[in-house]
């Protein structure tokens, strides 16, 4: 079974500053990786995925990734906040091997930005 | 990108009557479709996995009597929450996958439902 753990509900960073959420992950076999972002009562915009390929995945809006099988990790990061990056975000794991594949999503973390 | 759109975006109705959301893939393909509810600050859980043509498959716990759903065509999923109560409000979005093998999954901008 697949499944990812986000680590804190809410992050809070300053417009500027670093922003890490993090998210790791359980699967049985090579999964394949996703953030999302949402905004309020919107659906789902794909940040980045990985798909066994390079293992930094750089997505839009300034967000990138790095896949650590070591650590099962695949935090999300930007080097500087900007306030319209203030959403929801979610992490999701899915074996993509089968023409259509359950995507699981993590529990979610929400990003305030402190102007 | 690829572009879903569900219909309507947000809906009230009353306890007792049926609701269908339709999920359209508006320039491919879709041969599954995946319908998630999600309650409020919550993850989206996923309800059940639609292949065109055939009876969409539902995760545990998911009534199928309740939330009907159809795949008639490759480009329509429909999913009616029969006899609605207020329990049944949450945010519902759809998501569509195409025929590659490694197509990434589309999502809809989802469809408010309170049942009032």
């Amino acid at each position: 079974a697949q499944s990812v753990t986000q680590l804190g509900s809410h992050v809070s960073v300053s417009e500027g500053a670093l922003v890490l959420l993090r998210c790791n992950y359980s699967s049985s076999v090579p999964p394949y990786l996703f953030w999302y972002v949402q905004y309020p009562n919107q659906g789902l915009q794909l940040l980045l995925k990985y798909t066994s390929a390079a293992t930094l995945v750089k997505g839009i809006n300034g967000f990138e990734a790095e896949f650590k099988k070591s650590e099962t990790s695949f935090h999300l990061t930007k080097p500087s906040a900007h306030m319209s990056d203030a959403a929801e975000y979610f992490c999701a794991v899915s074996d993509l091997s089968s023409s259509a594949s359950k995507i699981i999503f993590g529990s979610g973390t929400r990003l305030s930005i402190r102007p | 990108g690829a572009v879903v759109s569900q219909h309507p975006s947000w809906v009230i109705c009353k306890s007792g009557t049926s609701v269908k959301i339709e999920c359209r893939s508006l320039d491919f393909q879709a041969t599954t479709m995946f319908w998630y509810r999600q309650f409020p600050k919550q993850s989206l859980m996923l309800m059940a996995t639609s292949n065109e043509g055939s009876k969409a498959t539902y995760e545990q716990g998911v009534e199928k009597d309740k939330f009907l759903i159809n795949h008639a065509s490759l480009t329509l999923s429909t999913l009616t929450v029969t006899s609605a109560h207020p329990e049944d409000s949450s945010f519902y979005i759809c998501s569509a996958e195409g025929q590659r093998v490694d197509t990434e999954a589309f999502f809809g901008q989802g469809t408010r439902l309170t049942v009032v």
